[in-house]
């Protein structure tokens, strides 16, 4: 059982829709992240927040938007996606100190399809 | 850019051979952490390593961290069919906090 907890699991969009991820640590954790991962790419990081402040957008399409209303819970907001975007989203917390991260803890994933 | 190069990219073994991977960096590595991510799973942490030349050991699971912390491997010794999964590297660059991800060594283990 993840201490990361994420919804829904299974995800599938129209272009033109607008759906939400969610994502809840109960670890007591000060960072969460998103990681987008798709068939044969590393995992690609695309937000950090850190006590609830947004410190890294790794150049993520503005049709992604992330909202962190506290150091428990992380939303990524999905809007006019493209069938590109298909993929597995993992959300993940750790706790961190200055420069140093600890291990995250991954969700199980959010599987998303769009068409 | 920070990247860190992993392989190989897939291997199949026969149950009780020997299994390796390794994680490669450009430049210096603070430290370095390896997930296990399991078929429809997903990543979870094995361990971290900090200290150059270190070597840490879990059972049948070996982990180096290269003298030069440009590199580090993991090796599996007798491999059973639990070992199936995909294998990743994480590496923090010196001096940034991002951790970068390997491209992940797939595990194929037949009994």
């Amino acid at each position: 059982e993840t201490g990361v907890t994420q919804t829904p699991r299974h995800l599938v969009m129209g272009m033109t829709n607008k759906k939400s991820l969610k994502c809840e640590q109960h670890l007591g954790h000060n960072a969460m992240y998103w990681y987008k991962q798709s068939a044969k790419k590393p995992l690609e990081l695309m937000f950090v927040y850190s006590l609830e402040e947004r410190v890294e957008n790794n150049s993520v399409p503005s049709r992604f938007s992330p909202e962190c209303p506290n150091s428990s819970h992380l939303f990524l907001h999905l809007h006019t996606l493209q069938p590109e975007d298909s993929a597995l989203y993992l959300c993940a917390s750790s706790q961190s100190q200055g420069l140093s991260t600890g291990e995250l803890f991954f969700g199980e994933g959010s599987r998303l399809t769009v068409l | 850019g920070q990247q860190v190069m992993q392989i190989p990219q897939y291997q199949h073994v026969q149950e009780g051979e020997d299994f390796t991977t390794y994680c490669n960096s450009s430049t210096t590595l603070s430290n370095i952490q390896w997930y296990k991510q399991r078929p429809g799973g997903h990543p979870v942490f094995l361990i971290q390593l900090v200290k150059s030349g270190e070597v840490k050991k879990q059972k049948r699971l070996t982990f180096q961290f290269g003298e030069a912390k440009k590199n580090s491997s993991l090796h599996i010794t007798a491999t059973q069919t639990t070992d199936v999964g995909t294998y990743f590297c994480a590496g923090r660059h010196t001096g940034f906090q991002k951790l970068v991800f390997g491209t992940g060594t797939r595990l194929l283990v037949s009994p």
